[in-house]
């Protein structure tokens, strides 16, 4: 069990938004810890979306965008595409592990 | 460009060691750590813990502490991670991911060293 906590899945439509919840506490992201967010496809590296809650690196669409408030953080996608379907992380760190840690992962579904 | 280039697959037999590099170019490799990261098979990714590359710091996953070494060489410009005590378990995709700092983010990411750990 991760410190972070995403539901399992997620789906829209082509054209929709969709968000992804990751869910803290006191000790990670409460704790003011930046969450990054990271697309995940089978057979590659992950690749980074969102660093520092809300920033994007040079060459992420602005289609994706990062916010976090109290315990927690979301990704929000517009916009959906068929090759957005991915596993998406995300991650931040806690103080009573002294460590970084993932959340479990969304498996994003495009109809 | 900043490149992270991974050793190739590893098949070991439970209680063996294994140990990845992560040969880094393309930045002055003393300015960020290495962040480790392993997906098991049906499984999400994990966190195993970070090592500096200016000072050798390390800070690793509680799960792992005792069987996970990390470590960096200048000389080559090259990370590492060695896991003593392997057990299926430890079955996984290993990456290696440039980072900052231990609650930073991977920016740019090895391409994956597959360990097989089976008798």
């Amino acid at each position: 069990q991760s410190v972070l906590t995403q539901p399992p899945s997620v789906s829209g439509a082509p054209g929709q938004r969709v968000t992804i919840s990751c869910t803290g506490s006191s000790s990670n992201i409460g704790a003011g810890y930046d969450v990054h967010w990271y697309q995940h496809l089978p057979g590659t590296a992950p690749r980074l979306l969102i660093y520092g809650n809300s920033n994007r690196p040079s060459g992420v669409p602005d289609r994706f965008s990062g916010s976090k408030s109290d315990t927690s953080a979301s990704l929000a996608i517009t916009g959906l595409q068929a090759d957005d379907e991915a596993d998406y992380y995300c991650q931040s760190y806690d103080s009573s592990l002294s460590a970084s840690a993932f959340g479990g992962g969304t498996k994003l579904t495009v109809l | 460009q900043v490149q992270l280039v991974q050793s190739g697959t590893e098949v070991k037999k439970p209680g063996a060691s294994v140990k990845v590099s992560c040969k880094a170019s393309g930045y002055r490799f003393n300015d960020y750590g290495f962040m480790w990261v392993r997906q098991a098979p049906g499984q999400g990714l994990e966190w195993m813990g970070w090592v500096s590359a200016y000072n050798g710091n390390t800070n690793s996953a509680q799960n792992l502490q005792g069987r996970v070494t990390m470590t960096t060489d200048t000389s080559t410009s090259t990370a590492y991670m060695e896991l003593r005590s392997l057990t299926s378990d430890d079955t996984a995709v290993y990456y290696c991911a440039r980072s900052g700092y231990p609650y930073s983010y991977g920016h740019y990411w090895g391409q994956g060293t597959l360990v097989t750990v089976s008798s």
